[in-house]
């Protein structure tokens, strides 16, 4: 089983819609939380980083986390045609050193 | 360029040949990470520095690879003996421990993309 589960997708969202991309974790004594968000070809770009149980908004971004289901989440409203990349999960362990990452799901907003 | 700095961005090399690659982070940076991402994968960790320390690595990191950073400041990632298993693209990638150890944020690296023929 590996550590952190995404679904590859793809995943294919109109333009203007909300995208929901999920993340489910193994280690419970995982610390920190983060999206990043890569561009073919490109290297892996933070968008955004969670914490603590609740939901936490960055503009068209909201990312939430429940650590009693081990589950992470982001949605993006008002999807648009640029935000078509992939999209990786990632946590840290207790020592807060090493990412694990998710294999990614690739998001398409279709215009 | 405040960024985190890789040389170089491709590398094209014959198996059986050592290659070497550079890691430049951003400069108040005293963490220092190494990750792996082949195609349609996650990245995955192989090695990092606190300073000039190397802390982990993975067992992902065979015998021919190593890592140094000997001033606490740049790092070179070494592979000796490449086979075509290696082709992938390497990661470089920085962090601060002025902030919460907890944080951990992690800014990467455009790459060093590396093909063994």
């Amino acid at each position: 089983q590996k550590e952190v589960e995404q679904n590859s997708g793809p995943l294919s969202v109109p333009e203007g819609a909300i995208a929901s991309l999920n993340c489910t974790y193994s280690d419970r004594g995982s610390q920190s939380f983060f999206w990043y968000r890569q561009y073919s070809g490109k290297s892996p770009e933070l968008i955004m980083s969670i914490y603590s149980n609740g939901d936490k908004e960055d503009g068209r971004f909201t990312a939430q986390l429940n650590k009693a289901s081990q589950y992470v989440s982001l949605l993006i409203r008002d999807s648009q045609p640029s935000d078509s990349a992939t999209y990786l999960c990632a946590v840290t362990n207790n020592a807060g050193n090493m990412l694990t990452f998710g294999g990614g799901t690739r998001l398409m907003v279709k215009p | 360029d405040t960024g985190v700095s890789q040389d170089p961005r491709h590398k094209i090399t014959k198996r059986g040949q050592n290659v070497t690659f550079r890691c430049d982070p951003i400069s108040e940076h005293n963490r220092l990470y190494w990750y792996r991402q082949t195609l349609g994968q996650g990245p995955e960790f192989l090695t990092y520095f606190q300073n000039e320390a190397q802390l982990e690595k993975s067992r992902l990191l065979s015998d021919r690879f190593s890592a140094e950073r000997p001033k606490g400041s740049f790092s070179t990632l070494e592979i000796q003996r490449t086979e075509q298993g290696d082709s992938a693209m390497y990661l470089c990638a920085s962090s601060s421990t002025g902030l919460a150890v907890a944080k951990n944020i992690q800014y990467f690296g455009a790459g060093t993309r590396l093909s063994v023929l």
